[in-house]
């Protein structure tokens, strides 16, 4: 399978659950991002991996905990979340981190928090 | 402050009725723009980067342009495949984008 591929594509959580989101990429791609994505609202950058090493978190609570083990695979842990936490999550990866790369986007995971 | 601002919301198009979408931006040291497109239920899929101002590019009915403020995505004879949500992006050093709200594209048969 070619892209990027999310999963899963739709989850409605408890606020005291605790699930995962997982994001593979099979581009050779060496920069993973996540997004969160809400009604009327611009996309909202939240973690950046590059050569699956940390370089950016853009003061996300700590409810959201993101895990790179390698360069193909991304995940996104959650707990105790809130129904504000509810949108689209999107995972991204570009051939390096820079303005000069678009993305290749997943499909999204739907996010309900109930 | 930097930002980007997509116009209109929403827009509403006869079949074969050419039109523009605009992304206006107040992003210093512009490295380069970006247009997406979102189909529903799925992630955004990348159409064009524009670098520098002058600069146009094109893919089937769709066109792009760039000036010193703003970026127009003009449509030709659109067909109602074209009907999406269009993004636009703003990217800067620091490996920093600013994105927009997106323009929600209908094409009426």
């Amino acid at each position: 399978e070619t892209g990027v591929t999310q999963t899963p594509r739709h989850l409605v959580m408890g606020m005291t659950n605790k699930k995962s989101l997982k994001c593979e990429q099979h581009l050779g791609h060496n920069a993973m991002y996540w997004y969160k994505q809400s009604a009327k609202k611009p996309l909202e950058l939240m973690f950046v991996y590059n050569f699956k090493e940390q370089t950016e978190n853009n003061s996300v609570p700590s409810r959201f905990s993101p895990e790179c083990p390698n360069s193909s695979h991304l995940f996104l842990h959650l707990h105790t979340l809130q129904p504000e936490d509810s949108a689209l999550y999107l995972c991204a990866s570009s051939q390096d981190v820079g303005v000069n790369y678009g993305y290749t986007f997943g499909s999204g995971t739907r996010l309900t928090v109930v | 402050e930097d930002q980007v601002t997509q116009s209109p919301e929403a827009l509403r198009l006869q079949e074969g009725e050419s039109s523009s979408l605009n992304c206006s931006y107040t992003v210093s040291g512009l490295r380069g723009l970006f247009w997406y497109r979102q189909d529903p239920g799925k992630g955004p899929e990348f159409l064009f980067t524009l670098y520098s101002a002058g600069e146009e590019k094109e893919k089937e009915r769709l066109k792009a342009t760039l000036t010193k403020k703003e970026s127009f995505l003009h449509i030709t004879a659109p067909k109602p495949e074209d009907s999406a949500t269009y993004l636009c992006a703003a990217g800067k050093l620091g490996n920093q984008f600013y994105f927009g709200t997106g323009t929600s594209l209908t094409v009426i048969p």
